[in-house]
């Protein structure tokens, strides 16, 4: 079966460390990879995304993920994390064709303390 | 510009009520979905409409009932509400580059 896995439900972390928040999934597909951040009582953002092309995709505020596919992962990092990072980060997958539904993990939350 | 926008942001109602939720996308985005988002936090898919038409029905009482006027609006109808019921929901619209969210109308039910 097609699924998700977040190995890590909390990273707690100190500002200025460096994160790492694991992903892997399960798929005899071809597949579609995002990263979303969900801060306090709000919706869902995209992060990142992996359509096609170089397994290094970045965000916009410094975070990065690598597609490795033959280890099936999908892990997101930062170098460096601020204590605005704070929020809960959903590994999420599409199989087959982009725009079909996506399957999610259950979610890291991601605590960043001074 | 709100891209994908949702109406009520809160529902609070008894028990047995029936209620709606709307959700309009502005972005152009032939498919729209709803999402719920328990409370652990854990999301799946409940409907994915593509150009009005249900593509995606996953193992929902058939108290939830989707309605797509048109390709920006994917409403949600819910039937004699249950104390299980009460989660966050999500609506969300697609293209091949990704999927993008609403802010979430969080239901609880008394």
């Amino acid at each position: 079966a097609q699924s998700v896995t977040q190995l890590d439900s909390q990273v707690p972390v100190f500002e200025e460390a460096p994160v790492e928040l694991r992903c892997n999934y399960s798929s005899s597909v071809s597949v579609y990879l995002f990263w979303y951040v969900q801060y306090p009582n709000q919706g869902l953002q995209l992060l990142l995304k992996y359509l096609s092309g170089s397994t290094l995709v970045e965000s916009i505020n410094g975070f990065e993920a690598e597609f490795n596919k033959s280890q099936t992962s999908f892990h997101l990092r930062k170098p460096s994390v601020h204590i605005s990072d704070t929020a809960e980060y959903f590994c999420a997958v599409t199989f087959g064709q982009a725009g079909t539904a996506l399957i999610f993990g259950k979610g890291t939350t991601l605590s960043v303390s001074s | 510009d709100t891209a994908v926008s949702q109406t009520p942001k809160y529902l609070v109602t008894q028990m047995g009520n029936d209620k709606s939720i709307k959700c309009e996308q502005n972005l152009g985005h032939d498919t729209m979905y709803w999402y719920k988002q328990d409370s652990k936090k854990f999301l799946k898919i409940m409907f994915s409409y593509n150009n009005k038409e249900l593509i995606i029905n996953e193992t929902v009482p058939n108290r939830f009932s989707p309605k797509s006027p048109d390709k920006a609006h994917l409403n949600l109808h819910i039937n004699s509400l249950e104390l299980g019921d009460s989660a966050v929901y999500f609506c969300a619209s697609s293209t091949s580059g990704g999927q993008y969210f609403g802010p979430g109308t969080r239901l609880t039910v008394l």
